[in-house]
């Protein structure tokens, strides 16, 4: 069975500073990987996804994220904060041959002026 | 391009009343997916129809939740009779059909259920 775990309910990051959401994947074949993103009130968008093509993935906003094997991980980061990327953040998993998703209980983002 | 719509936006009901939703996919979009977000935790997929057929219905409470999708456009999600526990906010997404790995969903802004 599939399933990702997010690390830290919550983040607080200064306006500016580096973004880092952690997320860590179970899959017993080769998974899809994606960072979805929930505004207040609003349904999901999706940031990014990785396919197995290249492992750093670049996605809207200025997020990217780098698919590490060797440390089943798929962590979201972005250079420098802006108060618009306050949000929930949602990694999911899905395997090659459905489309199905499996999604994390999410990350809140907080940005403090 | 017009988005997934849903309606209502808000709904109240008290236990074991039933409720309705209503979901509009993107056009041309064969695949259309409710998820059920409870407060605090990702979504959880309840079914999945490719046009008029069902997918996987593997999470969904059959005893009282049911789902059509007549003539494989619109859809509707029905709760009869509702518990507390389905306050939730009730998602619906589109994909095209996905032929070569999972193809990407489009989220509608969900309903907001409360019972009481």
């Amino acid at each position: 069975a599939q399933s990702v775990t997010q690390l830290g309910s919550h983040v607080s990051v200064s306006e500016g500073a580096l973004v880092l959401l952690r997320c860590n994947y179970s899959s017993s074949v080769p998974p899809y990987l994606f960072w979805y993103v929930q505004y207040p009130n609003q349904g999901l968008q999706l940031l990014l996804k990785y396919t197995s093509a290249a492992t750093l993935v670049k996605g809207i906003n200025g997020f990217e994220a780098e698919f590490k094997k060797s440390e089943t991980s798929f962590h979201l980061t972005k250079p420098s904060a802006h108060m618009s990327d306050a949000a929930e953040y949602f990694c999911a998993v899905s395997d090659s041959s459905a489309s199905k998703i499996i999604f994390g209980s999410g990350t809140r983002l907080s940005i403090r002026p | 391009e017009a988005g997934v719509a849903q309606s209502p936006r808000y709904k109240i009901i008290e236990k074991r009343q039933s409720v309705a939703f209503w979901c509009n996919p993107i056009s041309g979009h064969a695949t259309l997916y409710w998820y059920q977000q409870i407060l605090g935790q990702g979504p959880k997929l309840l079914i999945q129809f490719q046009n008029n057929g069902v997918v996987d219905d593997s999470q969904l409470p059959k005893d009282r939740f049911s789902a059509e999708r007549l003539k494989g456009v619109d859809s509707t999600l029905k709760i009869q009779p509702a518990k507390l526990e389905d306050s939730a906010v009730y998602l619906c997404a589109s994909s095209l059909v996905a032929s070569k790995g999972p193809e990407t969903q489009y989220f509608g802004p969900g309903t907001r259920l409360l019972v009481l």
